[in-house]
């Protein structure tokens, strides 16, 4: 299985509104990723988790919630976004985060995540 | 900072004809370089990378990419394309001074018309 998987594959949420994005990866991969994409736009990094713990926050607002229950799930919880979040979000893993560089991302189809 | 740019928005070629994705590389040490393609509506998936060796490298779907230190570019090449290769393209950079981060070229859109 070298499949990530993401759900939902699409998002329509109000502004008050709480919700999750969930990912999935059973490769054995300890690093997971999470990254924004807006329309034809390269990915921006926005959190990085290594064997379950968070490794990187790229200076996100506290609106979005990271959460790594276990070494094969990576989530992330919204709340009370802004229209300019609406993006695709993506999730990526790999083996692991550090060395060795040659090192590839696998990642999930994403979220098509709309804040109306 | 290691950076990488990709100078053309939009790729236009016809099936058939060969292809060129153009991507240059700034960076300070050993540069470690990827490409990555995107389908509408898709995560990115692999297509190959160039960390030693032979400058010419091998990848998916056909793909190759030629490294060329001199000119700091790493393009991405096909010798004859397809339809089906119409996507957004991404070259990238592994970052060893940034977690070992990937830094992402702007993209470039390749249509192949039939």
């Amino acid at each position: 299985d070298t499949e990530v998987t993401q759900t939902p594959k699409h998002l329509v949420m109000g502004m008050t509104n709480k919700k999750s994005l969930k990912c999935e990866q059973h490769m054995g991969h300890r690093a997971m990723y999470w990254y924004k994409q807006k329309a034809k736009k390269p990915p921006e990094l926005m959190f990085v988790y290594s064997y379950e713990k968070l490794s990187i926050n790229e200076s996100v607002p506290s609106r979005f919630s990271p959460e790594c229950p276990n070494s094969s799930l990576l989530n992330l919880h919204l709340h009370a976004l802004q229209p300019e979040d609406s993006a695709l979000y993506l999730c990526a893993s790999s083996r692991e985060q550090g060395l060795p560089t040659n090192e590839k991302l696998f990642f999930g189809s994403g979220t098509q995540l709309s804040v109306l | 900072a290691q950076s990488v740019a990709q100078p053309e928005d939009q790729v236009n070629v016809a099936e058939g004809n060969p292809l060129t994705v153009k991507c240059t590389y700034s960076v300070s040490g050993n540069p470690y370089l990827f490409w990555y393609v995107q389908y509408p509506n898709r995560g990115l998936q692999f297509l190959l990378k160039y960390i030693t060796g032979d400058n010419l490298v091998k990848g998916s779907y056909g793909f190759e990419a030629e490294f060329n230190k001199s000119q700091t570019s790493f393009h991405l090449k096909k010798p004859s394309a397809l339809v089906s290769d119409s996507a957004l393209y991404f070259c990238a950079v592994r970052d060893g001074n940034a977690g070992n981060m990937l830094t992402f070229g702007g993209g470039t859109r390749l249509m192949v018309k039939p």
